[in-house]
């Protein structure tokens, strides 16, 4: 079955410091990728997506994210994270062809000043 | 434009009970679909349409009905609500069936059924 994993459901870092969020998946084909950021009470917003071509991809907020096919992984990472950076941050995946986007159960990020 | 609206925010519903979640979208998207969110769960999908008439289940599709008689809107109905059904409810859309993986998301409705 498809699935998306994120291994880490809550991680607080310092103001500055730098970031990544782990996200692997598991498809048989070339999948595409999607990073999405919910602040609290809000809806999501796409911060970037990978569909082919390059494999480092940037997003909007100074996030970018590697697609690695030998390790199915697609991490987030931010040199250095600002305080409006707290928020949920989701991992989702879709294989070609499909209509559906299965997302990962989020990783909360706190950010301590 | 308006983006991705829905209604209502909030709805406290009592067991048994059936109500619609409203779901509009002003940016002529073909694609539109329903998830629900519960802590710890993600996001999952309950329905999903890729235009006007045409519409199909997704993971968690029990206890839920839809319709797309326009392109606009995408209404979700609970039939007869269960405390189960309990979550954040978010509609969302996007272009065409082939760029149907990004997808702008409306603000949520968030759902308590007694």
């Amino acid at each position: 079955a498809q699935s998306v994993t994120q291994p880490d459901i809550h991680i607080t870092v310092s103001e500055g410091a730098s970031l990544e969020l782990r996200c692997n998946y598991s498809y048989g084909a070339t999948p595409y990728l999607f990073w999405y950021v919910q602040s609290p009470g809000q809806g999501l917003q796409l911060l970037l997506k990978y569909f082919s071509g390059d494999t480092l991809v940037q997003g909007i907020k100074g996030f970018e994210a590697e697609f690695k096919r030998s390790q199915s992984s697609f991490n987030l990472r931010k040199p250095s994270v600002h305080w409006s950076d707290a928020a949920e941050y989701f991992c989702a995946v879709v294989q070609g062809g499909s209509e559906k986007l299965v997302f990962g159960k989020g990783t909360k990020l706190t950010v301590n000043p | 434009n308006a983006g991705v609206t829905q209604t209502p925010k909030f709805q406290v519903l009592k067991t048994g009970q059936s109500m619609t979640l409203q779901c509009a979208q002003d940016m002529n998207h073909e694609y539109m679909s329903w998830y629900r969110q519960d802590p710890g769960m993600g996001l999952r999908l309950i329905h999903y349409s890729v235009g006007a008439g045409i519409t199909d289940q997704g993971e968690v599709p029990n206890g839920y009905n839809v319709s797309r008689s326009t392109t606009e809107d995408f209404p979700l109905r609970l039939l007869s609500a269960a405390p189960s059904q309990t979550s954040v409810y978010f509609c969302a859309s996007s272009y065409s069936r082939a760029s149907a993986y990004e997808q702008y998301f409306g603000p949520g409705t968030r759902l308590t059924v007694t």
